[in-house]
């Protein structure tokens, strides 16, 4: 059974830039959530996706944006980048949508 | 708005020792998560809760609904514990999505 990958593992882009960042889901896993992770802090959700429908999102603007594909890999993209979106990005994908989630090992993208 | 504390945020401690890591929060929750998190930011789930009692192996959780606590314990630490651990609830009623503490920073000394 593979596990949830991210892609890519590292990214530098400038101010201004888009970036898209992909995850695939764990094996028969439905839910994909993304999470922002800032240096020293907790993480904080960005959105959920279950059966390829956004279903919940937190408090980030409308250029984060996100897209779940049949067969539940995910996108998250970031338009206009700003020097604060510099953090380690992390999918989680789970079973249903208040499942155990089982996390990526990160993006790690850096804004100069 | 949920608001996840913990408590301490680091901690030393020498191997062998009982650990113990807490948890907060002010809202209503359907879920509460431990994770793991290593250096280089791979994270490892290690219990979802709704109530009562988990263990495994040297690993214990607990949470108590009523008083909006948790606690994750360690017993016979060893180095390879060394890690941030991380609470996160899910709001009852809210988005799927988690609410994470800064977590906790766990040193274990040989």
């Amino acid at each position: 059974e593979t596990g949830v990958t991210q892609s890519p593992t590292h990214l530098i882009k400038t101010r201004g830039q888009q970036v898209t960042l992909r995850c695939s889901s764990q094996s028969g896993h439905n839910t994909v959530s993304w999470y922002q992770q800032a240096l020293g802090q907790g993480p904080q959700f960005i959105f959920q996706y279950y059966r390829e429908e956004e279903n919940g999102r937190g408090n980030f603007p409308p250029r984060f944006s996100g897209l779940q594909f049949p067969n539940y890999s995910s996108e998250l993209n970031v338009n206009a980048l700003e020097l604060d979106d510099s953090a380690l990005y992390l999918c989680a994908s789970s079973l249903d949508r208040r499942y155990e989630q089982y996390f990526g090992p990160g993006t790690r993208l850096t804004v100069t | 708005k949920n608001e996840v504390e913990q408590s301490p945020q680091n901690l030393t401690a020498q191997e062998g020792e009982f650990i113990t890591i807490n948890c907060s929060y002010s809202v209503g929750i359907s879920a509460l998560h431990w994770l793991q998190q290593h250096p280089g930011g791979g994270i490892v789930s290690l219990f979802m809760l709704s109530s009562g009692k988990q263990k495994q192996g040297r690993l214990i959780a607990t949470i108590n609904i009523q008083e909006k606590h948790s606690s994750l314990h360690i017993t016979a630490s060893h180095p390879r514990d060394s890690a941030v651990y991380i609470c996160a609830v899910r709001e009852r009623g809210g988005a799927d999505g988690l609410t994470f503490g800064k977590g906790t920073h766990l040193i274990i000394q040989p």
